[in-house]
């Protein structure tokens, strides 16, 4: 599968501070989606974006398909301890020979 | 229950051993994946089912690692002559898009997985 880049790899933040990740490829993709995982848990859809340069929010996070359809981004805004896990951008380029590729991640810790 | 389920949710074996898993997706899912998550990495692609086929199995990592899925619901991962590297997290998702859709939304719903340990 293509490799996406994601980052930074790990942050940790106080409680209250907002946070900003994100995930780039070579490739153009159609739709790019950003999960959680809890310890112990299976990936989590938080957020999924389907079109270039839109910008979609979901309570404190926010997220931006890149206009190069290339890239996005995920914030977090005011973090609260269960905002602890690992961060996945993922994506999939449509068709029928598509390739269902996450990054390696982004682990977010937070000090209360 | 409505989610993925996956068993078993740990499974330590010895080195050579044969290892079953087993995913259950959500009800009416026809899209089921395989992947492999090593620590400090994001899932990895093992294989995809669409109904009954492997539409795509090209993340196998060699001939000791199969899947089938029979009747196009339960599926089971198969890892032969199991050696420490196959050591992971085996996740299964499944989700309603199908292949060729240009329409569909790519999301998938994850079980718990499972943590196989080869000693």
């Amino acid at each position: 599968g293509q490799q996406l880049n994601q980052s930074p790899q790990s942050m940790f933040i106080q409680e209250g501070e907002d946070v900003s990740m994100n995930c780039t490829s070579s490739s153009i993709f159609n739709t790019w989606l950003w999960y959680k995982q809890d310890p112990g848990e299976g990936p989590v859809l938080l957020i999924a974006l389907y079109k270039a340069g839109e910008l979609t929010s979901n309570g404190r996070l926010t997220a931006q398909f890149g206009i190069t359809r290339k890239d996005s981004f995920l914030n977090i805004s005011a973090s609260i301890p269960s905002d602890v896990g690992i961060y996945f951008c993922h994506h999939h380029s449509g068709g029928s020979n598509y390739k269902l590729t996450f990054g390696k991640g982004t682990l977010l810790t937070v000090n209360p | 229950g409505a989610g993925v389920s996956q068993t078993p949710s740990n499974k330590v074996t010895e080195k050579g051993k044969y290892v079953e898993l087993r995913c259950d997706p959500i009800s009416g899912h026809t899209a089921l994946y395989w992947y492999r998550q090593s620590l400090g990495q994001g899932p990895e692609f093992l294989i995809y089912f669409q109904g009954t086929g492997a539409a795509d199995d090209s993340g196998l990592p060699n001939d000791r690692f199969f899947a089938v899925r029979p009747e196009g619901s339960v599926s089971t991962l198969k890892i032969q002559r199991t050696e420490r590297g196959d050591s992971a997290v085996y996740l299964c998702a499944s989700s309603s898009i199908t292949a060729g859709d240009s329409s569909n939304t790519g999301e998938l719903f994850f079980g718990e997985g499972s943590r196989l340990t080869v000693l």
